[in-house]
Formats: structure tokens, sequence, C-alpha cells
């Protein structure tokens, strides 16, 4: 079985400063990870996904993610964060093959003060 | 750039009402998702589709849940029987292959039975 764990419900970061969303991920095989955004009243958007190959992964807007095995982590991070980051984001796992039965973690809210 | 789009934006029905949520997937997308997500909780998995026919479920997608690709565009998700813990946010998903091909995700139909 497969699960997520995203630490913070809630991360407020001021405007240009690092931001970093935790993600702790449990997979009984090889996964594919994922992170995807949600804007306000819109659908999930997908920021970047690790597939097995290089471990540090660039995404959109910035963003980028390490995938440790050791410490089964994706965290996500920005350097400097933007008041158009403020959003939903979410971290999923899949095993995998066929149809991807996404298992998501529960959310990061990610507020920008300016 | 194509999108997932669903009909209603918002569907507000009484306990013991059919709803039929409806999506038209990317147009040369072969697999098709929902995904629902109850206020407050994580994203859940209810069922992916692929060559006509469902090609995995979970255990959320009881006898009450129904899917169906009427034509070459729509992609339907119906509830025969609606409960009060079906109200949630109901999202389409589609993507080009299965494996590790992102989820282009809709923005989302709420609903709220009362």
């Amino acid at each position: 079985a497969q699960s997520v764990t995203q630490l913070g419900s809630h991360v407020s970061v001021s405007e240009g400063a690092l931001v970093l969303l935790r993600c702790n991920y449990s997979s009984s095989v090889p996964p594919y990870l994922f992170w995807y955004v949600q804007y306000p009243n819109q659908g999930l958007q997908l920021l970047l996904k690790y597939t097995s190959a290089a471990t540090l992964v660039k995404g959109i807007n910035g963003f980028e993610a390490e995938f440790k095995k050791s410490e089964t982590s994706f965290h996500l991070t920005k350097p400097s964060a933007h008041m158009s980051d403020a959003a939903e984001y979410f971290c999923a796992v899949s095993p995998g093959g066929g149809a991807q039965k996404l298992v998501f973690g529960q959310g990061t809210r990610l507020t920008i003060n300016p | 750039e194509p999108e997932v789009t669903q009909t209603p934006s918002h569907q507000v029905t009484q306990m013991g009402q059919e709803v039929i949520l409806r999506c038209v997937p990317i147009s040369n997308h072969l697999y098709f998702y929902w995904y629902r997500q109850i206020l407050g909780q994580k994203v859940e998995f209810l069922v992916s589709f692929y060559n006509n026919e469902i090609s995995e479920k979970s255990e959320i997608f009881d006898d009450q849940f129904s899917v169906e690709r009427p034509d070459g565009s729509n992609f339907t998700l119906k509830i025969r029987s609606t409960k009060l813990e079906d109200s949630a946010m109901y999202f389409c998903a589609s993507s080009p292959t299965g494996d590790n091909s992102p989820l282009h995700f809709g923005n989302g139909t709420r609903l709220t039975v009362t």
C-alpha cells in the first residue's frame, strides 16, 4: 500500500523567501512521485514529477523537488517566493503501470506575505 | 492549450436523487479518471477507465456509482441514490497514456447533497 504525508497543512512565507513544502511517502514498490498545485476555483495542475530518472526534478514556475530514497522524502522547494505562488500544493504517489491511481497527501496551503 | 472541462461547476441535489456529473476529457487522451475531495480531506481516487471499461476502482466506488463514455467525447459519473456523505468536489482527469504520464484535471464539480 502507498501513502503520502505532507508536514504542515499551512505554510506562510514572505515574498522573496525560500519556499519549502515537505512530503514523505511510503511505497512497497519504486514509486512515481508528483507535486500538483491548485489555485482557487481551479483544478489540479502538475508542477513536476519523479519517475526514477534524475533525483532532482525541475518543474514549472521555478519549483523543484529532490527524491531522497533514504529519507523517503520528496520535498518541494523554490528559492524565492512570489505572490502568485499562493495556492494549495499536493504531493502524490503512484505505483505506475497502466492507469494512474494517485494517492494524495492532505495538501499544504501556501500563503505569501508581502 | 487543450483542457478537461467539467459541468456543472456546482450541483445541488436532494438525498436519494440520482445525479450525473459530466466531463469532456482532452480529445486524444486514452485514460480517464474520477477523483473526489470531501471538504477538509484528501483528494481520493475513485475510478479509472480505459478502452471503454473500468480498469481500476477504489473501495469508495460501490454499486451506487457508475461511469460511462456515451460518445466519443463525454465521460460521465453517475451516483444513483445520493447520500449526504457524497457531498464533495469531484474532479475528472485524463491522461494520454497510463504509467507515468501526468494527469490533466478539470476544475471540478462541487456536489452538495441536502
